[in-house]
This record gives structure tokens, sequence and C-alpha cells, in this order.
């Protein structure tokens, strides 16, 4: 089956810009959880969602939220970008979270430079 | 505080010789540990995890609960290992990681 697809692949925005990135997870896959990845911080979590809801957020400014659709795909977005937030924006997906349960797959990713 | 800690963000080491990647946490109460790998132009993909103490790719891991340990080891390291490998940690009942740092692992010929 197809797996997490992550769009776009590759974003250019400037300062003060937002963006809105989008993310499908595996079919039957209802959670859904977004990671920052950069050189300096590594991977970061920023939120999980299942069923619509969300169940744990990491520590990132509010400009950064996000949201689970019905279907159980993800959107989220970054208003007032700064140069900073240039980054790998993972998502992975998972049919349950919880102790002992299935493995998150991770999508490719969308690479957002800020300039 | 939750936290995973690859001590090592570079290893090189040659064909045939032994690898181990090093993995501490902290942690209260009882964590599951993973390891993912991110081959060049490939995604994060699961490689192990400790609660079902499988060898994958010649790879194991073993918790230390004393020592907060969960390092990753292969007998005899083969080109095609090269890769990113990150340790990580989940909450329970949640899909919440905490991914260390993560290792530069390079096979040399």
């Amino acid at each position: 089956k197809a797996g997490v697809t992550q769009t776009p692949r590759y974003l250019i925005k400037t300062r003060g810009q937002q963006v809105t990135l989008s993310c499908s997870p595996i079919s039957g896959h209802r959670s859904v959880s977004w990671y920052q990845q950069t050189p300096g911080q590594g991977l970061q979590f920023l939120f999980e969602y299942f069923s619509e809801t969300q169940r744990n957020k990491g520590n990132f400014p509010g400009r950064f939220s996000g949201r689970q659709f019905s279907n159980s795909r993800s959107e989220m977005n970054v208003s007032t970008l700064e140069l900073g937030d240039s980054a790998l924006y993972l998502c992975a997906s998972s049919s349950l979270p919880g102790t002992g349960g299935p493995e998150a797959f991770f999508g490719q990713g969308t690479r957002l430079t800020v300039v | 505080a939750q936290r995973v800690t690859q001590p090592e963000k570079l290893l090189s080491v040659f064909k045939g010789a032994p690898v181990e990647l090093k993995c501490n946490y902290s942690y209260s109460g009882s964590p599951e540990l993973f390891w993912y790998v991110q081959y060049s132009r490939q995604r994060l993909q699961l490689l192990l995890r400790h609660i079902s103490r499988e060898s994958i790719k010649g790879f194991t891991a073993d918790l230390n609960k004393g020592e907060t340990s969960f390092h990753l080891k292969k007998p005899f390291a083969q080109e095609e290992d090269s890769a990113m490998y990150y340790c990580a940690l989940r909450d329970q009942g949640a899909q919440k990681l905490v991914f260390g740092q993560g290792t530069r692992l390079t096979i040399n010929p």
C-alpha cells in the first residue's frame, strides 16, 4: 500500500509569510505526528493527532499549528515565517497510538526554505 | 525530563569490523526504545524496537534499564550499513517520539 505522502516536497517562502504543509497517512492509519528536522536541533516533535484531536504538542511557539481531518489527512501551518523555520518537516503515521503499538511510518518530508 | 543521548555524531569503521552505536536515555517510567535508520535519499524507517527483541539486518539492541542504555550492535559491518542512525524513546500511551541527535555511521571498504 502507498506510504505516507507529504506535499509539497520543496517550498521556498519569504520571511513574514505563512505556509501550509500537507500529510496523507497510510490508508487506515488514524494517528499522525509531525517533526521538525534541522542540522542543529535534530528531530523535534511538533504535534500528534488522533481522530481529529490534538493529543500532544511539542515546545514550539504558537505560530506553529496543525489540524487533522475526518479522513485522517493532516496539515500543519506556520505563520509569520522566520529564517530559523527553515527545516525538513516530517510527518509520521501509525494505526494507533499507545504502548506496544504499531510503528510509526515516516514520509519523505517537506523541505521548507525561508529567505 | 525525557532525553535521549547519542554521544557520537560520527562513527567510522572498516567493513567486517564490529559496530556499536551508543544510546543513553533518561525517562521516568518504563520507556519504549527504538532505533531508526535513514539511508541516503531515503525516508526515516524503523530498524529495531526493544519490545520485539529481534535482529534486523544483523543488528541487535538490548535495553539495559540499570544503565539506561539501548546500544545498537552488529558483529560484522557491511558497506550498506552506512547511514544515519537515530535512537528514540516513546511516551507510553502516545505516538510522540523523542529522538537523539543521531550518529552518522560510515563503513569503509
